[in-house]
């Protein structure tokens, strides 16, 4: 049962343009979702989050849309670097549930081309 | 700030045979650390969560005899995979939270270790 999924395994952006990583949810309990980026034989380096109090939050280049509704966020980066490519991971928890717990989509990688 | 390391970074073993990877905090108190496990291509599952000082608690399906986690320090936690079989063979993650703050969920990932079991 896969409750954050990540249904773009890829995605190719040109420099300078806009990259959109989408990740849709289905358990409702979900109220704080997190966006992960991964570099090869690296671990996974926290991004930018959001509370289900917010549909939006933004942090220099990047800014993550949710709609609650939808069960659906997404991250945005703008304007999009070679340096950004990566595997970005979303990730959701739920207040209620044990401290911390976080349960990942698939990633999606993002290729950025000079 | 926040550094999280794993060692070893690979290893292979035999079938049959156990493996320990450590987990440490360098650079502050971890009082909570997670372990996940990423087959290719999937996401990151959490296999288990500890706390310093008491059993770590497992998700569902996860065989707590033979996964062992323990997290005798604020720095150091440590899986061992016994009598380690093929389908063991995956990437282990951990993480680190310094935060006593239940609402607080950042945590600092490790770079991984890779088991190969042949």
């Amino acid at each position: 049962d896969q409750q954050v999924k990540q249904n773009s395994p890829s995605l190719s952006v040109q420099e300078g343009r806009i990259s959109i990583l989408n990740c849709d949810y289905t358990n409702s309990m979900f109220d704080y979702f997190l966006w992960y980026k991964k570099y090869p034989a690296e671990g996974p380096t926290f991004l930018i989050s959001i509370s289900s109090i917010k549909d939006k939050n933004e942090d220099g280049r990047f800014t993550v849309f949710l709609n609650k509704s939808a069960k659906h966020l997404s991250l945005h980066i703008v304007p999009s670097q070679p340096g950004d490519s990566a595997v970005y991971f979303c990730a959701a928890s739920a207040s209620g549930t044990s401290y911390g717990k976080l349960t990942f989509g698939q990633g999606t990688i993002l290729t950025v081309h000079p | 700030g926040a550094v999280v390391s794993q060692h070893p970074s690979w290893v292979i073993c035999k079938s049959g045979t156990s493996v320990k990877i450590e987990c440490r905090s360098l650079d502050f108190q971890a009082t909570t650390m997670f372990w996940y496990r990423q087959f290719p291509k999937q996401s990151l599952m959490l296999m288990a969560t500890s706390n310093e000082g008491s059993k770590a608690t497992y998700e569902q399906g996860v065989e707590k005899d033979k996964f062992l986690i323990n997290h005798a320090s604020l720095t150091l936690s440590t899986l061992t995979v016994t009598s380690a079989h093929p389908e063991d063979s995956s990437f282990y993650i951990c993480s680190a939270s310094e935060d006593f703050d239940p609402l607080s969920y950042e945590q600092y990932f490790g770079p991984g270790t890779r088991l190969t079991v042949t």
